[in-house]
């Protein structure tokens, strides 16, 4: 139990457009989405924090015009890469809490986003 | 920043016990520790977490030391599909507060 589906797997995009990936909850309520980016041999670093019907609050230095996250949903939830540039090359990782039996979290598989 | 330290690297043989120690010696009364692992291009995938009493499941063994400023995940018998980035994480037991990883161990199980 406590899945998240995360789509797509990767994406390949030129450099000005939008790309949009989804985390959807399978089999519960996922009030909070965290949204994760790791670039290459690095670790997972926190963008946002998504809580379903308010706004998504951002970490330092992540612009939030440029990441679009809405959270319309206890099941979906979602992040936009605006006018996206080769920098945002990166692998995007959301991540639910799981109260099911570990009080942990569950992740997505992850999103491959190149940017040509 | 992640309240956690660990080696960047290890090697284990296959079919012998991994032993991935950690430190987190500013370990709070409330914080419990986490233990995850990715596997390359695949998302983090939880594999044990515990207080201050060893605990034990069918993945693994979480050791956790009488001050609890260390632990030692064990993989009793490693395989190759273990072969992965392990990640030792300390948070409280409750509430929404996000995972914070730190640079985690790459376990490389050999042949």
């Amino acid at each position: 139990g406590a899945v998240v589906s995360q789509h797509p797997s990767w994406v390949i995009c030129k450099s000005g457009t939008s790309v949009k990936i989804e985390c959807r909850s399978l089999d519960f309520q996922a009030t909070t989405m965290f949204w994760y980016r790791q670039f290459p041999k690095q670790s997972l670093m926190l963008m946002a924090t998504s809580n379903e019907g308010s706004k998504a609050t951002y970490e330092q230095g992540v612009e939030k015009d440029k990441f679009l996250i809405n959270h319309a949903s206890l099941t979906l939830s979602t992040l936009t890469v605006t006018s996206a540039h080769p920098e945002d090359s990166s692998f995007y990782i959301c991540s639910a809490p799981n109260r099911t039996n570990n009080y942990g979290y569950t992740f997505g598989s992850g999103t491959r986003l190149t940017v040509v | 920043d992640a309240k956690t330290t660990q080696p960047t690297s290890m090697d284990c043989a296959e079919g012998r016990a991994a032993n991935l120690p950690c430190n987190h010696s500013t370990i709070s009364g409330n914080e419990y520790v986490y233990w995850y692992r990715q596997i390359h291009s695949q998302g983090p995938q939880y594999i044990i977490h515990g207080l201050k009493n060893n605990e034990t499941n069918e993945m693994a063994s979480l050791i956790i030391t009488e001050d609890r400023k260390s632990s030692t995940l064990i993989l009793p018998h490693a395989t190759l599909r273990d072969t992965a980035v392990y990640y030792c994480i300390v948070r409280p037991y409750s509430g929404n507060t996000p995972l914070v990883f730190g640079k985690g161990t790459r376990l490389s199980v050999i042949a």
